[in-house]
């Protein structure tokens, strides 16, 4: 699977969007992008996933590069219960695993 | 989405004895399962593959005579922490595949071991 990179932190005011960055350089050609997040204590939770179109569905918006090496998760609205560490991961489509990197950690305030 | 639950959501055991985890997929049906353990302040990562009906497939540096596996249905998998030491405490994940491709994780459950 392709490596993605993430920055460690990001801080957002509640009700504003939030849009999280990820680099994915080395992406293959059949490689999806998908988003998770981890709830402190919690399991991850999927949010969206995409090949090459921009995807939206009810919880965020998921933008990626017409070159594929980057895409950005947007949360429009974030709210309190959006605080998590947010994953971006690049893999082949299919029932392969997995592979977590360190994520951002979104801290959304009043 | 489909609802993955696990079971017990924390346990406290004391060191040298084993400790089993139950993963069920409530909705729906999983051939695949998938563990993770996630130590403080860490990612997450694979510890083994749960397949139903034959062997689990663990991932390099799990000891499967130590964290055994049984995909006893296609709706439970369980993973048996045997001899528990305090360094296997943990915070133990598993997830299952969706029709979407998309993977449902269960609650967790924190292993204490004193």
């Amino acid at each position: 699977d392709a490596k993605t990179t993430q920055p460690p932190s990001m801080d957002c005011a509640e009700g504003r969007a939030a849009n999280l960055p990820c680099n994915h350089s080395t992406i293959s050609g059949n490689e999806y992008v998908y988003w998770y997040r981890q709830i402190h204590s919690q399991g991850p939770q999927y949010i969206i996933h995409g090949l090459k179109n921009n995807e939206t569905n009810e919880m965020a918006s998921l933008i990626i590069t017409e070159d594929r090496k980057s895409s950005t998760l947007i949360l429009p609205h974030a709210t309190l219960r959006d605080t998590a560490v947010y994953y971006c991961i690049v893999r082949v489509s299919g029932y392969s695993t997995l592979t977590f990197g360190k994520g951002t950690m979104l801290l959304v305030s009043p | 989405g489909a609802v993955v639950s696990q079971h017990p959501s924390r346990v406290i055991c004391k060191s040298g004895t084993s400790v089993k985890i139950e993963c069920r997929s409530l909705d729906f049906q999983a051939t695949t399962m998938f563990w993770y353990r996630q130590f403080p302040k860490k990612s997450l990562m694979l510890m083994a593959t749960s397949n139903e009906g034959s062997k689990a497939t663990y991932e390099q540096g799990v000891e499967k005579d130590k964290f055994l596996i049984n995909h006893a249905s296609l709706t439970l998998s369980t993973l048996t922490v045997t001899s528990a030491h305090p360094e296997d405490s943990s915070f133990y994940i598993c997830s299952a595949p969706g029709t979407m491709d998309e993977q449902f994780f269960g609650p967790g459950t924190r292993l204490t071991v004193l």
